[in-house]
């Protein structure tokens, strides 16, 4: 058990391209979450899958994004035409009962 | 919709004192989380609290939870340089989703 994985750790892209986030859940977890924080702030739920189907999506979460988790193992998080103010850092996090654990975020910045 | 909420904000600590931060929420809900998160890193885990009147301490932290009140603390007493972080409270909702506060930022100073 290697804890929530997450890649890449640091991305900057300029904005209007796309980009890709994978997520690693600690294994056997079947819950898996995205969540968005932004400086100073809580973190804010974005989806939630249990095993591979995707239960809920934040009004948040605009048309630009997507989230898969194939299989129920991985998962990944996708932003089209990035725009600035999507720069965050996006965490994954995983759950099984009652504890979630997070990964170590994907820091995103968008010039 | 749910709202959490921490107080204070900030919080600048002297060293060997103690302080509670505060976390209401809006729901019903028994369970709720601790987190610890140091500058650009992410969230570890402090305290789980599935129950009415649930208390766990670790170290310096003492965490509890009133669902009646809809209200937990984290207490720490004697506060040392180690616990300069900011910390957060999240709410489950449902049993599924974690809805978090906007975080205490704590500073110890000596």
């Amino acid at each position: 058990d290697t804890g929530v994985s997450q890649d890449p750790r640091h991305k900057i892209t300029k904005r209007g391209q796309n980009v890709t986030f994978r997520c690693d859940p600690i294994s056997e977890h079947n819950r898996l979450y995205w969540y968005r924080q932004t400086l100073g702030q809580g973190p804010e739920f974005l989806t939630y899958f249990q095993n591979e189907a995707q239960l809920e999506k934040s009004r948040l979460l605009s048309d630009r994004f997507s989230a898969e988790r194939p299989k129920g193992s991985f998962s990944t998080l996708e932003i089209q035409r990035t725009e600035q103010g999507d720069s965050a850092m996006y965490l994954c996090a995983s759950r099984r009962h009652t504890e979630a654990f997070f990964g170590q975020g994907t820091r995103l910045t968008v010039v | 919709e749910l709202k959490v909420e921490q107080n204070p904000l900030f919080l600048s600590m002297q060293e060997g004192k103690n302080y509670t931060i505060y976390c209401n929420y809006s729901t019903t809900s028994d369970r709720l989380y601790w987190y610890r998160q140091d500058p650009g890193k992410s969230l570890e885990s402090l305290f789980v609290l599935l129950s009415n009147g649930a208390v766990k301490q670790e170290g310096r932290l003492m965490a509890s939870l009133d669902t009646k009140a809809r209200l937990s603390t984290l207490h720490i007493t004697a506060a040392v340089h180690d616990l300069s972080a900011t910390y957060f409270c999240a709410v489950d909702i449902d049993d599924y989703k974690l809805s978090f506060g906007a975080g205490t930022t704590v500073t110890v100073r000596a």
